[in-house]
């Protein structure tokens, strides 16, 4: 089984501060890695994704990844953050073969102030 | 193109009731998913469907819960008799092919009074 734990809760940070939100993963087969955000009251929106290939990923809203496979992480990064940044964000595995069956972990708040 | 479509946003029910939560795809998506989230947690997958068929319920709870993607209109999460604990957000997604990204929607809040 895969389980991902997101090892903050909530990060609170200023206004143009980079941040990074952190994430590991277990599982004894190949994962794909995703981080989605959640904006309050809507669903979630998909960051980024690590399939294949190069271990840094970059997404949409200025936001990158890193792949690491020997620490089994997966860690968020902004250099400069923004207000429309507040949100949650939520790391998540799921197998290479079959059904997009997205293990989540626990979710970060990320909190912006000015 | 419209996104997934979830109705009601809130849904309100007592203990006893049944709720019945409905999920439009995005046009072309065949591959239905459900996921809940409970108060302070993240996403638990609980059933992934294609069209008229259940292809895999394993984090559905045994009883109470079902769910149906007909040939016609959208899916439909059921949940008869709700007590407290189902109290949550029931999220849907969709995609077009089973490893194409996924689609979320914007949720169902259920309150159970």
């Amino acid at each position: 089984a895969q389980s991902v734990t997101q090892l903050d809760s909530q990060v609170p940070v200023f206004e143009e501060a980079p941040v990074e939100l952190r994430c590991n993963y277990s599982s004894s087969v190949s994962v794909y890695l995703f981080w989605y955000v959640q904006y309050p009251n809507q669903g979630l929106q998909l960051l980024l994704k690590y399939l294949s290939g190069s271990t840094l990923v970059k997404g949409i809203n200025g936001f990158e990844a890193e792949f690491n496979k020997s620490q089994t992480s997966f860690h968020l990064r902004k250099p400069s953050v923004h207000i429309s940044d507040t949100a949650e964000y939520f790391c998540a595995v799921s197998l290479t073969q079959g059904a997009q069956k997205l293990v989540f972990g626990q979710g970060t708040r990320l909190t912006i102030n000015p | 193109n419209a996104g997934v479509m979830q109705n009601p946003r809130h849904l309100v029910r007592r203990r006893g009731q049944e709720a019945r939560l409905r999920c439009s795809p995005m046009k072309g998506h065949s591959h239905v998913y459900w996921y809940r989230q409970l108060p302070e947690e993240g996403l638990k997958f609980m059933v992934y469907l294609q069209k008229e068929n259940i292809i895999d319920e394993s984090g559905m709870p045994k009883e109470r819960f079902s769910a149906e993607f007909p040939k016609e209109g959208p899916s439909i999460l059921r949940i008869q008799q709700v007590v407290r604990g189902d109290s949550a957000a029931y999220f849907c997604a969709s995609s077009r092919e089973l490893t194409s990204p996924l689609h979320f929607g914007n949720g169902t809040r259920l309150t159970v009074t």
